[in-house]
């Protein structure tokens, strides 16, 4: 399966701090999704990278791409009260997205 | 607001029974999927159309069945309920189908069996 497992399960930070959040998978993809999912409420696509990219920008987010250790990682910076959520990666190869569990983040204020 | 129209939003009933969910993608989207997500299991890719055919199918029980009209609107039925059913089910769109395309979530239609 290409399921994308996100660490850690949760994350609880202040406001203003980073908080990073990982994704592994398992087969050859041609591109990484993050999303985010605020509570119950329908997932909105934040970034794509790309098999051939290395890190993304956008905002306050920045995504890695590790297809050598099949892994990505998500940094989210200077977190905000209205970064509470969670956030799920998903992989696209020869399938639809699969995506992983999620990491439920709170940021307090 | 992604564009994404599910109706109904919540829907309650009782094991045994027939109910329909429907979505209709953002204007100009030809591809509609369906997932499902639960607590236990996560979010999981049930089935997809492109322009009213069906292009991929994923853990879809035989107990479900979808269709994409030609008004690219898609409708997807869950007969013979049980406990387990009960979960969040989410329809997305995107533009051509392609399989690693950005997709845009409805906001779901939340079913509890009882």
């Amino acid at each position: 399966s290409q399921q994308g497992e996100e660490d850690p399960q949760a994350l609880s930070i202040q406001e203003g701090e980073n908080a990073t959040m990982n994704c592994s998978y398992k087969t050859s993809i041609n591109n990484l999704q993050w999303y985010r999912q605020n509570s119950g409420r329908g997932l909105v696509h934040l970034i794509l990278i790309r098999s051939n990219e290395r890190e993304k920008h956008s905002g306050r987010l920045r995504v890695t791409l590790d297809t050598s250790k099949k892994s990505s990682s998500l940094l989210i910076t200077a977190s905000r009260a209205a970064d509470t959520a969670s956030y799920f990666c998903a992989t696209g190869g020869n399938t639809p997205l699969v995506f992983g569990k999620g990491t439920r983040l709170s940021v307090i204020a | 607001d992604s564009g994404v129209t599910q109706t109904p939003k919540h829907l309650i009933t009782a094991t045994g029974q027939r109910v329909t969910l429907r979505c209709s993608p953002r204007s100009g989207d030809l591809s509609v999927y369906w997932y499902q997500q639960s607590l236990d299991q996560g979010l999981q890719f049930l089935i997809q159309y492109y322009n009213g055919e069906e292009r991929a199918k994923g853990n879809i029980l035989e107990r479900f069945s979808a269709q994409q009209f030609p008004d690219l609107h898609s409708e997807l039925n869950l007969s013979s309920l049980e406990l387990g059913d009960s979960a969040l089910y989410f329809c997305a769109s995107s533009y051509t189908g392609g399989l690693s395309e950005k997709l845009f979530f409805g906001s779901g239609t939340q079913l509890s069996v009882l």
